[in-house]
């Protein structure tokens, strides 16, 4: 079964514009990761939030978790081309060791 | 360094024949895992080791599915008398230690059953 589920499921900017994608999930936390996907093969690990962090940033990337909402956020600012792709969040629930996907949002950034 | 590899990249297969699917984890990652994602969807996971032995597999879907990871490295899939609904990739990830950590994912095995 899938816990979280991203919103929206996809999305369509014009480069330079910022994305943002939702992830909602349904039980307490170890962790919340954020996971892309291009060609539907090979996920590459883009960021990790813990349970007790609200706000995590890496290069063009800015991540928030909001545990009380059980909800959590994707910000990639000044988007490229190169950024289409599926964006998954995924959890690991407490007491657990692996992770939970989300369905994905997937986003096309056009020239 | 190599990053997880998995072979074969494609594999088709008729209804009713068994067939493994092999992943290389990074060297030195202790925890493995296997994972099934069917189209338009995010991955499903199937089964979880830590080192040679399975910490859970509570997500393999029956007994048709079985996995091994004998010598606490390589690790083999296999999936007997396989179904039409098994067709799906089926992804391979590593990590450090235990899932707490991020994963490192191969590229996949699409399997499709005639």
């Amino acid at each position: 079964s899938q816990q979280g589920e991203e919103d929206p499921q996809a999305l369509s900017i014009q480069e330079g514009e910022n994305a943002t994608m939702n992830c909602s999930y349904k039980t307490s936390i170890n962790n919340l990761q954020w996971y892309r996907q291009n060609s539907g093969r090979g996920l590459v690990h883009l960021i990790l939030i813990r349970s007790n962090e609200r706000e995590k940033h890496s290069g063009r990337l800015r991540v928030t978790l909001d545990t009380s909402k059980k909800s959590s956020s994707l910000l990639i600012t000044a988007s490229r081309a190169a950024d289409t792709a599926s964006y998954f969040c995924a959890t690991v629930p407490s007491g657990y060791s692996t992770l939970t996907f989300g369905k994905g949002t997937m986003l096309l950034v056009s020239p | 360094g190599a990053g997880v590899s998995q072979t074969p990249s494609n594999k088709v297969t008729e209804k009713g024949k068994y067939v493994e699917l092999r992943c290389d984890p990074i060297s030195g990652h202790t925890a493995l895992y296997w994972y099934r994602q069917s189209l338009g969807q995010g991955p499903e996971f199937l089964i979880y080791f830590q080192g040679t032995g399975a910490a859970d597999d509570s997500g393999l879907p029956n007994d048709r599915f079985f996995a091994v990871r004998p010598e606490g490295s390589v690790s083999t899939l296999k999936i007997q008398r396989t179904e039409r609904g098994d067709s799906a990739v089926y992804l391979c990830a590593s990590s450090w230690t235990s899932g707490l950590n991020e994963q490192y994912f191969g590229p996949g095995t699409r399997l499709t059953v005639t």
